[in-house]
C-alpha cells in the first residue's frame, strides 16, 4: 500500500534552517510528482512546493520562494524540503503528498505530517 | 496567490444534504477544471474526496459529488452521516501553483 512518512520536524529558532524528509513506499516513486503542503495550527491547508517525477521541474508558493528548496532522490524513494531563513509564520505541520498520475494539482495520498515550530 | 473563499462552517442533520462552496477567480477555478476537495478529521491527514471538479476516487461514497459554475466550485454531500463531520478544503490548479480554500467545518447536528 502507498505510504509516505515525513520526518525532520522540530523546534528551530527564527532565521535558522531545517531539512524535512519524506520516505515513500508502495508505489513507483520515480513515476510521480510529489508535493509539500503545510497547515499552521488551527488554520487551513497551504500548498508549498512540487517537484516533477524526474526532478527536472520545481514550483514554489510565493511565501517560500527563495527560502525553501524541494528535491528528491529517486534511487532511495526520498523527498526533501530544505528550509532556510525560517520565520514564525512557517510554523506548521508539513505534509508530503503524492501528485495524481494524470490530473493536475491533485493529492491522492498524504503522509501523517511532521510539525515544525519556529520560535526563539 | 490568494486563497479560495469557503464558508467557515456549515451544518446539517443526518440524512439531509449540504453544499460547500469554493469561490476563486478567472485565473484558477474559472480557468481550469482541476478543482479537488479534501476531508480532514481532527488530528488526521487530509483525504481526497473529489478531483477534476466531479470525479470520485475509488472508495469514496457516491453521497459525495462536485460541480462548478464560473468561478465557484461546490461540494455536495447528500444523506449526511455522523462520520461526515469534518473539515473540508477545496484546492484549484492555477498554472504554476496550487491554491487552497480556507476550509469549512461541517457539523452534523
Amino acid at each position: 500500500q502507498v505510504q509516505l512518512v515525513e520526518s525532520g520536524g522540530g523546534v528551530v529558532q527564527p532565521g535558522r534552517s531545517l531539512r524535512l524528509s519524506c520516505a515513500a513506499s508502495g508505489f513507483t516513486f520515480s513515476a510521480y510528482g510529489i508535493h509539500w503542503v503545510r497547515q499552521a495550527p488551527g488554520k487551513g491547508l497551504e500548498w508549498v512546493a512540487v517537484i516533477w517525477y524526474d526532478g527536472t521541474n520545481k514550483n514554489y508558493a510565493d511565501s517560500v520562494k527563495g527560502r525553501f528548496t524541494i528535491s528528491r532522490d529517486n534511487s532511495k524513494n526520498m523527498l526533501f524540503l530544505q528550509m532556510s531563513s525560517l520565520r514564525a509564520e512557517d510554523t506548521s505541520i508539513y505534509y508530503c503528498a503524492r501528485g495524481h498520475r494524470t490530473s493536475a494539482g491533485v493529492f491522492d495520498y498524504w503522509g501523517q505530517g511532521t510539525l515544525v515550530t519556529v520560535s526563539s | 496567490q490568494s486563497a479560495l473563499t469557503q464558508p467557515r462552517s456549515v451544518s446539517g442533520s443526518p440524512g439531509q444534504s449540504v453544499t460547500i462552496s469554493c469561490t476563486g477567480t478567472s485565473r484558477d477555478v474559472g480557468l481550469y477544471n482541476y478543482v479537488s476537495w479534501y476531508q480532514q478529521h481532527p488530528g488526521k491527514a487530509p483525504k481526497l474526496m473529489i478531483y477534476d471538479v466531479t470525479k470520485r476516487p475509488s472508495g469514496v461514497p457516491d453521497r459525495f459529488s462536485g460541480s462548478k459554475s464560473g468561478n465557484t466550485a461546490s461540494l455536495i454531500i447528500s444523506g449526511l452521516q455522523a462520520e461526515d463531520e469534518a473539515d473540508y478544503s477545496c484546492c484549484s490548479y492555477a498554472g504554476s501553483y496550487l491554491v487552497f480554500g480556507g476550509g469549512t467545518k461541517l457539523t452534523v447536528l
